[in-house]
Parts: C-alpha cells; structure tokens; sequence
C-alpha cells in the first residue's frame, strides 16, 4: 500500500524557517496535498498541488517537491504556526492516503 | 458559504454499526467537481482517510476497513452518509466528514477544501 512518511516533530524558534518533509515510498508520485490542524479544529488546506497556496493563507507558506519528497516550508515562523502538518496524497484508483503528521513547535 | 455538519450518535456499543451522516449547506452535492469524503481521528492520533463518494454514487474505500464500511450519498436532501459495522474501542475517534475537490478531466482526486467541525464517537458500552 501507498505510504507517506513525516518526521513525527520539528522545532524552530520565532523568525527562522520551518521545513517539513513528506517521502512517498512509490512512483510515480500525485500531488501532494499540506494541511495545517490545531488543538480541537477541523484541518486547514495550506498548499495544495504540491506548491500552490490557497487564498487566505500567508505567503510565509510555501510547498516544494523533488522527486519522492515533498517539504512545506513556513519562512519566518509566527507563534501561531505552532500546529500539526499533514500530508496526504493518493494514487490513480482513488485511495487517499495522510502522512503521520508532524508536530510544529515553535520554542 | 458552503458549510459541512456531522450529526449522529456520540456513542455506540461495541460490535454495533456507528451511523453518521453529513448535511451539505450553501451548494448542491450534486456536482461533477467534488467527490465527498468521511476522515477520522482517534484521541491523540492522526488523521485516517475512510472513504469517499461521488454525487452518482461511486466510492472508494480505506482498503483496510473496506469490509465494515458503506457510504451513500442521497441528493434529494443534500447530505452523504458513513456506515461502520461491528466496531471495538478501536473506532473511537473524532470522524469528520469533507469536500476533495475532483478534476474531472483527469479522473483525479484533489485537496480536501472544506471539512466539517468534527464529531467524536466514543464506542464503549
């Protein structure tokens, strides 16, 4: 089955940049997908498409991808980034398929 | 202002079926570009896809609980439904239902735009 892998946590302090790695284990890769979940709220879009940003979200997010490995990236991290990131992706048959998360701190 | 809302029981017995349904406000389900999807999150944990249905009827399934799943979709009242049979303290989640976008042209699914608040579902007797 189709996995995607997150490092389980990252920590940065306030201004410096914050860079969350999602690995698909199979090619060829979909778009993958970044969504933003804090404590007792429903999961926000944040990039979708594998770069694309929605309206409304801070250009201070950012999605990348080479090869197998996507990274969102949050340049000049705010206290209020502080969250859970996940990514989801999914293969041609319709299955959809949430990385593990990541736990973003900001110290 | 498209809204999702999930109403059901918050708690079930265990080897019972949980039954949810999602009430779409502020746009038709009945569209081409959206299929219509159900995510759970068990306390503490991340986030697990369950399936997903389109306005016609298609689906797709979580593999791994495609044997106790069923989703419906009826137009008629704007709202798509998940059946979970015989569950265990392990289904005890938050389940939220959601919209993923669907490029039709390229039969492939997209972003999950809009989610609903969430509901938790305590299987326990």
């Amino acid at each position: 089955s189709y996995e995607l892998t997150q490092p389980p946590s990252v920590s940065v302090s306030p201004g410096q940049t914050a860079r969350i790695t999602c690995s698909a284990d199979a090619l060829p890769k979909q778009y993958t997908y970044w969504y933003q979940q804090k404590p007792g709220q429903a999961p926000l879009l944040v990039i979708y498409k594998d770069t694309e940003r929605p309206s409304g979200i801070p250009e201070r997010f950012s999605g990348s991808s080479s090869g197998t490995i996507v990274t969102l990236t949050i340049s000049g991290v705010q206290a209020e980034d502080e969250a859970d990131y996940y990514c989801h992706s999914g293969d041609s048959g319709g299955t959809v398929v949430f990385g593990g998360g990541t736990k973003l701190t900001v110290l | 202002q498209l809204q999702l809302q999930e109403s059901g029981p918050g708690l079930v017995k265990p080897s019972e079926t949980l039954s949810l349904t999602c009430t779409v406000s502020g746009a038709s389900i009945n569209s081409r570009d959206y299929f219509w999807g159900w995510v759970r999150q068990p306390p503490g944990k991340g986030l697990e896809w369950i399936g997903s249905i389109w306005f016609s009827g298609n689906t797709y399934y979580n593999p791994s609980l495609e044997s106790r799943i069923t989703i419906s979709v009826d137009t008629s009242k704007n709202q798509f439904s998940l059946s979970l049979t015989s569950v265990t303290a392990t289904d005890t989640a938050v389940y939220y239902c959601a919209r993923l976008e669907y490029d039709f042209n390229n039969y492939r699914m997209d972003a999950f735009d809009i989610w609903g608040q969430g509901t938790l579902v305590t299987v326990s007797s």
